[in-house]
């Protein structure tokens, strides 16, 4: 019964093609978020949702564009990607201001 | 701007010996700093935590102390086990009623057998 389960696991697609990753919690938790892992473990915020509305857009491209049709699923979808897209993609959950859940992650590699 | 120093990048420590992990914030306003630990190929998992008005805090063989004055948090590992081998992650909060944390650089724990 995972808390916050994301999918695909994996994702291996070309460059210039547009994906989709889907984030879901049964946690009950009023926000979420997507964060990027990049290959030196650093670990950036993307986009925050609080009960379906953006309150988080750090500095993305317009190429990835977050959407939340109720508040307990986040999906992250990517335009065009690109090689630097590469990473791993974690969304979290949080309950106001309490730690986060992570979710186990999408490894998305563009070739 | 937002930033969290981590220090140090990398630790190996023998089995049984003490672990410590340096943080440091910039923003005044941070009132929450959790830590996380991440294992080879798995997500961060929250370990412990300490809110602002709190100096320390422990549990069991791991703990968290916090100098709000010099903006200072450290996590200590008691004991240390081989299973303590992972990449741990400090965190700040940043700003208010987003619940926005900025993570530290990460630091690889190595416990030597």
């Amino acid at each position: 019964d995972t808390a916050v389960s994301q999918t695909p696991k994996y994702l291996v697609t070309q460059m210039g093609n547009d994906k989709s990753i889907k984030c879901e919690q049964n946690l009950g938790h009023d926000t979420m978020y997507w964060y990027k892992q990049d290959s030196k473990k650093f670990l950036k915020i993307m986009f925050s949702y609080n009960n379906k509305e953006l309150i988080i857009n750090e500095t993305v491209p317009n190429r990835f564009s977050p959407k939340s049709p109720d508040k307990a699923h986040l999906n992250l979808h990517i335009n065009s990607l690109e090689l630097g897209d590469s990473a791993v993609y974690f969304c979290a959950s949080s309950q106001r201001g309490d730690g986060y859940t992570f979710g186990s992650g999408t490894r998305l590699t563009v070739v | 701007g937002e930033n969290v120093e981590q220090h140090p990048s990398t630790l190996s420590v023998q089995e049984g010996d003490s672990a410590v992990i340096k943080c440091t914030y910039s923003d005044s306003a941070s009132n929450y700093f959790p830590w996380y630990k991440q294992e080879l190929g798995k997500r961060p998992q929250l370990i412990i935590d300490i809110r602002s008005n709190v100096g320390e805090k422990k549990d069991q063989r791991i703990a968290v102390t916090l100098n709000k004055t010099a903006k200072h948090f450290s996590l200590h590992i008691t004991e240390t086990q081989p299973e303590d081998s992972a990449v741990y992650f400090c965190a700040a909060s940043w700003g208010s009623g987003t619940y926005k944390y900025i993570f530290g650089t990460g630091t690889r724990l190595k416990v030597l057998a």
